[in-house]
């Protein structure tokens, strides 16, 4: 139990380009999920929290009209890099809170972007 | 604030060594989980185990064993008789009850060499 889903694997874009990035819980409502970030060889970064219903919170320094979350549903939330550049390639990774869990922390598969 | 740290960036052994992974913690919360992430090389992280902070027993499965400490704030990580197929980054992280976001460590790249 507990699967998120993470879609696209990866993705290559044109500079000046959105591209969309969806996480979706499998197997459980998500009233939370979680967007971070990886440079190569650094550690995970968490970027924002996505609350279904409400705005998300993004983490200080993280540009929110850059990056667009949206959590329209409980199964559902979605990150679009808007206007991307070549420094915002990098590898971005979803989580969610499965709420039967005390802690319970599923990670998506990951989401490598490219821009050129 | 919570924070963790890994010390070590890389590490690397021979097939069949036993090795350690370093993490330290910080946290003023009494009640935190503790997290130990492998990420290979495709990227996606897989979990190993979750400790909470009411459990200082050590934990042991197959190859892999854990060792928390409160009194010194660490949650290491033994991997014994290692293989190739664990190199990977290995991650660290301090999850908070009240709190729904996790801090990871920087990680610390393992390689093992046939």
């Amino acid at each position: 139990g507990a699967v998120v889903s993470q879609h696209p694997s990866w993705v290559i874009c044109k500079s000046g380009t959105s591209v969309k990035i969806e996480c979706r819980s499998l197997d459980f409502q998500a009233t939370t999920m979680f967007w971070y970030r990886q440079f190569p060889k650094q550690s995970l970064m968490l970027m924002a929290t996505s609350n279904e219903g409400s705005k998300a919170t993004y983490e200080q320094g993280v540009e929110k009209d850059k990056f667009l979350i949206n959590h329209a549903s409980l199964t559902l939330s979605t990150l679009t890099v808007t206007s991307a550049h070549p420094e915002d390639s990098s590898f971005y990774i979803c989580s969610a809170r499965d709420p039967a869990r005390v802690v319970g922390y599923t990670f998506g598969s990951g989401t490598r972007l490219t821009v050129v | 604030a919570q924070k963790v740290t890994q010390a070590q960036t890389e590490i690397s052994v021979v097939e069949k060594e036993d090795v350690t992974l370093d993490c330290v913690y910080e946290t003023r919360d009494t009640t935190y989980y503790l997290f130990w992430y492998k990420q290979p090389p495709s990227g996606e992280l897989v979990f190993l185990i979750r400790r909470n902070s009411f459990d200082e027993q050590n934990e042991i499965s197959g190859r892999y064993s854990w060792n928390f400490q409160k009194s010194t704030s660490s949650f290491n990580f033994t991997i014994t008789a290692s293989q190739v197929v664990d190199s990977a980054v290995y991650f660290c992280a301090l999850g908070l009850y009240n709190n729904n976001d996790m801090r990871f460590g920087a990680g610390t790249r393992l390689t093992v060499k046939p």
